[in-house]
């Protein structure tokens, strides 16, 4: 069965980065893209961007663009997604998605990692 | 950017009952890229209907997509404990691939 886990919850200082994995299984990595999408605390989701794993190609929310890397290890079907220069707004549940190939809605989802900043 | 409305913002009905979810883009969506997602406290989104009426797999016959353009809607026939949550819906016609506010179904 097609399954996406995350990995566990990280607490961060503001200005620093994180890096979320998301290690899939079930189905061929390389043959949808994955999609990142993250929810603050009693809010709405918010679209992140997308990574096609075969290309590496990815397409990034303006908002993120310059401060968000998504990349893939092929060889372990994971994709991992880091946000650099956090701040305090970045508080929030993270989510990868899997997407059929550019149709890029979430089809099976990963539980999600909380990602909170601390000073 | 395609801007998604969703209305109403909570809808208060009993067990048993039809719930009826509007979505409206601010402008047409290409090919009907519509999804909507059901989401519960604590779990990620589940994906519920894509490309505006098309069921995804396992999702039960009580729960149906339609319209098209800019306006679409989410109807759910004889609410069950297990339908109350929060709905999204979200367009993946053009970038950003942007969400709905959600509308939140609650019980009466």
């Amino acid at each position: 069965q097609v399954q996406l886990v995350q990995s566990g919850a990280e607490v961060k200082q503001p200005g620093a980065s994180v890096k979320v994995s998301c290690e899939t299984s079930g189905y061929t990595f390389t043959n949808y893209d994955v999609i990142w999408v993250r929810q603050a605390s009693g809010q709405g989701l918010e679209w992140m961007g997308w990574m096609n794993p075969e290309s590496g190609n990815t397409g990034y929310a303006r908002k993120f663009q310059g401060r968000v890397s998504m990349t893939r290890n092929i060889s372990i079907n994971t994709a991992y997604m880091e946000l650099s220069g956090l701040e305090s707004e970045d508080t929030a549940v993270y989510y990868c998605a899997r997407g059929p190939r550019f149709l890029l809605y979430g089809d099976f989802w990963g539980q999600g990692t909380p990602v909170a900043l601390s000073s | 950017e395609i801007v998604l409305t969703q209305s109403p913002g909570t809808l208060s009905l009993s067990p048993g009952e039809r719930a009826t979810l509007s979505c409206r883009a601010s402008q047409s969506i290409s090919s009907n890229y519509l999804a909507w997602y059901q989401q519960k406290p604590g779990q990620a989104p589940r994906l519920l209907i894509y490309g505006a009426s098309t069921t995804a797999a396992g999702i039960s016959d009580r729960f149906s997509g339609s319209g098209s353009g800019t306006d679409f809607t989410l109807t759910i026939t004889r609410l069950q404990p297990e339908d109350f949550a929060v709905y999204y819906c979200q367009q993946y016609g053009s970038s950003p691939r942007n969400f709905g506010p959600g509308t939140k179904v609650d019980v009466k």
